[in-house]
Order: structure tokens, then sequence, then C-alpha cells
């Protein structure tokens, strides 16, 4: 069975602080998908990153970056200077093959103040 | 591009009333559907999901149905609603090819009372 586990529930920060939101994940398949997700007060989720389980470069797309260890089954995901807009609660998820369903983390709320 | 769209965005209904969520996709063609509820406490739960016309999978027995009567349109439907069932009702649609990401709808907020 897969299970993907956000420990943290809510974090705040002040803007422009840095923050790391973890997620780790088990699943016995050698082949996997990892996501994360972004959802705003109007409730849409937004799609963030995927990583496949064959590809561990970690990943910078502006502010964000991910860093995924498969010797520590973790997809942390890292916002450098925080801003206001970046508040909402974000999921990880995890799939084992393509098209297959996501099996959530119970997301984090984050709030970022100014 | 593509767009999901879903409807109604929120709904209040009594218990025991019926319940039909519609969501539909634009700018593709044979897309994987799926529904997710979104319960207070913000785990998400995929309900059903189909790879075709008239094709639907059930995740979790319930007293929810889905339906897929054109390509890109998907269907959630209950015979009598439960307290239970109030939530956030999450469309999702995927390319049916080599793909991964699911892209979600703007969702249905159900309130039973």
């Amino acid at each position: 069975a897969q299970k993907v586990t956000q420990a943290q529930t809510e974090i705040s920060v002040v803007e422009k602080e840095d923050v790391t939101l973890d997620c780790v994940y088990e699943t016995r398949d050698t082949t996997y998908y990892l996501f994360w997700y972004k959802q705003p007060p109007s409730g849409e989720l937004v799609f963030l990153i995927r990583r496949n389980s064959f590809d561990e470069q970690n990943e910078i797309s502006g502010r964000y970056s991910w860093n995924f260890q498969k010797s520590t089954s973790s997809f942390n995901f890292t916002i450098t200077a925080s801003q206001v807009v970046d508040s909402a609660v974000y999921f990880c998820a995890l799939s084992k093959e393509a098209n297959s369903k996501l099996t959530f983390g119970k997301g984090i709320t984050l709030s970022v103040r100014p | 591009s593509q767009t999901i769209h879903q409807w109604p965005a929120t709904l209040v209904q009594p218990v025991g009333s019926p319940l039909s969520l519609e969501c539909t996709v634009e700018g593709t063609s044979n897309p994987n559907l799926y529904w997710y509820r979104q319960a207070a406490g913000r785990g998400l739960q995929l309900l059903f999901y189909s790879v075709g016309i008239g094709q639907i999978s059930s995740e979790v027995p319930q007293n929810l149905s889905a339906s897929r009567p054109q390509d890109r349109q998907f269907i959630l439907s209950s015979k009598k609603l439960l307290l239970s069932d109030s939530g956030f009702y999450l469309c999702a649609w995927s390319v049916s090819s080599v793909t991964y990401e699911q892209y979600f709808g703007p969702g249905t907020r159900l309130t039973v009372t």
C-alpha cells in the first residue's frame, strides 16, 4: 500500500523567509511518481511538479525548489523568499504508474504574513 | 488549451435528497477522468475514475455513483444524500496517453443539512 506523510500541519512565516515543506512517502513499487500541488483559498488544486522515481535530480523553478531523496523516501519542497501569495495548502502526492490514482498527504497549511 | 468545468460551485441539500454534480473537460479527447472528495480536515480521497465512456471504477464503497455519458463529461450522483457526504468535490482529468499529472477543476462545495 502507498502512503504519503506530511507531518507538518500548519506553518506560519513572515514574508521573505525561506520555508521547507516536508513529504515522506512509502511504496513497494520500484517505479513511482511524486507530485506537489498547491491549493489556494479558492480551492482549485494547482499542479506544481512531478518527479519520477528514476530521476533524483533536484529541481529549481524560480523561488521554488524540490529535493528528492530516495534513500530517505522524501520529496521536500522549499520556497525561498516567501511571499503572501504563497499562502495556501500544499499537498504532496504519490502514484505508482501513469494515470493511476493519486495518494495524497493530508496537506500543509502555509501562512505567509506581511 | 484544455479547461475543466464543474458545476454547481456550491450546493446546500437536505439529507435524503438526490445529488448530481457535473464535470466537463474542453480541449482534449478521451481524457481519463477522476472524482475526488476533500472532507473537512483536508485529505483528498479518490472516489471514482474513468478511462472511457461507460467505464467507471469505484475506489470507495459509498452511496455515491458516477457516470460518463459522453467522452468529456463526468457526473457524480446520489439517490439519497447523507450528512457524511458533505465536502468539497473535485473533478480532475489527465491525458490518456503517457502522461502523469492530473489537472483539477474548481470544485463543488456540498453541504448536506
